[in-house]
């Protein structure tokens, strides 16, 4: 069985452009999450997505956004780049078993630089 | 507002030393589920175990082992005889289930660097 899939894996952008990054769960995932890494901020809720509906948000701008489609991928936008935005972005999945709060499974990361 | 404090930011054992990594939490729900994760240096977050706030009994799994008490709302985790392949960053999470969040509150992480 695949597990979670972030492409691409690495990424470097100006200041003030806009990137999009990409989640695929497990296959019959429905949930997925994102989270920020930094090494002064540690791991950061950025949002949920389940069944294409915004579940959750953090306490992040509203630069931040995303979206699940119909085959619950996910993408996440972060639009006018900051060079504080430079972080690895992990992408996870749950099964959602009658409402039970499941186990995430994590994916690689995506690296994301800002320059 | 949950909390999880991993007070031990760098442990280095030498290999089939026995190493503790500490976890206390905070939440006000009485519902709740912890979760420890390794991140390798590859960087994907790996699952090692799950619990709920209505399970205190401890867990053995092969060399690893987890001690839950709410009492001290403590979660920690041990790794019996480390080896090499255990340097990584362990991090310990919670999240909440009655308010229907999802999230995970992780810990700083606990880098461990273990020694041949």
């Amino acid at each position: 069985k695949a597990g979670v899939t972030q492409t691409p894996r690495y990424l470097i952008k100006t200041r003030g452009q806009q990137v999009t990054l990409s989640c695929s769960p497990i296959s019959g995932h429905r949930s997925v999450s994102w989270y920020q890494q930094t090494p002064g901020q540690g791991l950061q809720f950025l949002f949920e997505y389940f069944s294409e509906t915004q579940r959750n948000k953090g306490n992040f701008p509203g630069r931040f956004s995303g979206r699940q489609f119909s085959n619950s991928r996910s993408e996440m936008n972060v639009s006018t780049l900051e060079l504080g935005d430079s972080a690895l972005y992990l992408c996870a999945s749950s099964l959602e078993a009658g409402g039970r709060n499941t186990e995430a499974f994590f994916g690689q990361g995506t690296r994301l630089t800002v320059v | 507002a949950q909390k999880v404090t991993q007070a031990q930011t760098e442990i280095s054992v030498v290999e089939k030393e026995d190493v503790t990594l500490d976890c206390v939490y905070e939440t006000r729900d009485t519902t709740y589920y912890l979760f420890w994760y390794k991140q390798p240096p590859s960087g994907e977050l790996v699952f090692l175990i799950r619990r709920n706030s209505f399970d205190e009994q401890n867990e053995i799994s092969g060399r690893y082992s987890w001690n839950f008490q709410k009492s001290t709302s403590s979660f920690n985790f041990t790794i019996t005889a480390s080896q090499v392949v255990d340097s990584a960053v362990y991090f310990c999470a919670l999240s909440e289930a009655n308010t229907g969040r999802r999230a995970l509150t992780f810990g700083s992480g606990t880098r461990l660097q273990v020694q041949p």
